[in-house]
């Protein structure tokens, strides 16, 4: 079964230290999302992606952040200096439609720890 | 303010039980309400979708409700198993043209003991 994969599954960085996290969405999908989860607290929304370019971004995702999809398969989340306020779980997610049935498959998660 | 609120925050059940979990939101403009099973330290997996007009749907031992009047939606886990054991999260969609935006309750964490 076609699934979201993430790499890698957990990130030990120094602050202010540059961060890339990296997802291959599912092939036939068109919209990408992260999200993060700080340890203990709800998952919020970072950014979604379409047609190459953000389509929406929280108030999370500061100039600090930055997404690219390299190549037609890579989904890609950069965190230019990081801070310990950064130590979370980041998901990425795909979907092949948005709308009403617009069926979001997360990845297996990459735990950034930021010492 | 868009939020999703859910009780209890956790509750233990004895296998072969059944239990309720209960989700409010206030999200606008309603697209579709989710619930999301996430085991720990993994990503949520999709249990139901449901769009404004559906009342239930069931997926196995899963029955999730909506009330698109009261805001109000449940998630009933029938003859409950030790796999079950998980964080339950309701998710409220709003769509727009380019991707559906989730807003995330903070979840029922379920324990299930023998």
């Amino acid at each position: 079964e076609p699934e979201v994969t993430q790499t890698p599954s957990h990130q030990v960085t120094q602050m202010g230290q540059e961060v890339i996290l990296r997802c291959v969405p599912i092939s036939n999908h068109l919209y990408f999302y992260w999200y993060r989860q700080i340890l203990g607290q709800k998952v919020e929304f970072l950014v979604s992606f379409y047609n190459n370019e953000i389509s929406e971004k929280s108030e999370i995702f500061d100039d600090q952040f930055s997404v690219e999809r390299p190549d037609g398969s890579n989904f890609t989340l950069k965190i230019r200096s990081t801070k310990l306020e950064d130590s979370a779980m980041y998901f990425c997610a795909s979907s092949i439609l948005a709308g009403e049935t617009g069926e979001l498959f997360f990845g297996e998660g990459s735990r950034l720890t930021v010492l | 303010k868009n939020q999703v609120e859910q009780s209890p925050q956790s509750l233990i059940i004895l296998e072969g039980k059944n239990c309720t979990l209960q989700c409010n939101y206030t999200v606008s403009p309603f697209s579709n309400l989710r619930w999301y099973k996430q085991d720990t330290g993994r990503g949520p997996v999709s249990l139901t979708i449901m769009t404004f007009s559906e009342n239930t749907k069931s997926n196995g031992r899963y029955t999730a409700t909506l009330d698109a009047d009261t805001k109000q939606s449940s998630l009933h886990i029938t003859a409950s198993q030790l796999s079950d054991s998980a964080s339950y999260i309701c998710v409220v969609s709003s769509f727009k043209a380019a991707g559906n935006k989730l807003t995330f309750g903070g979840g029922t964490r379920v324990l299930v003991k023998p």
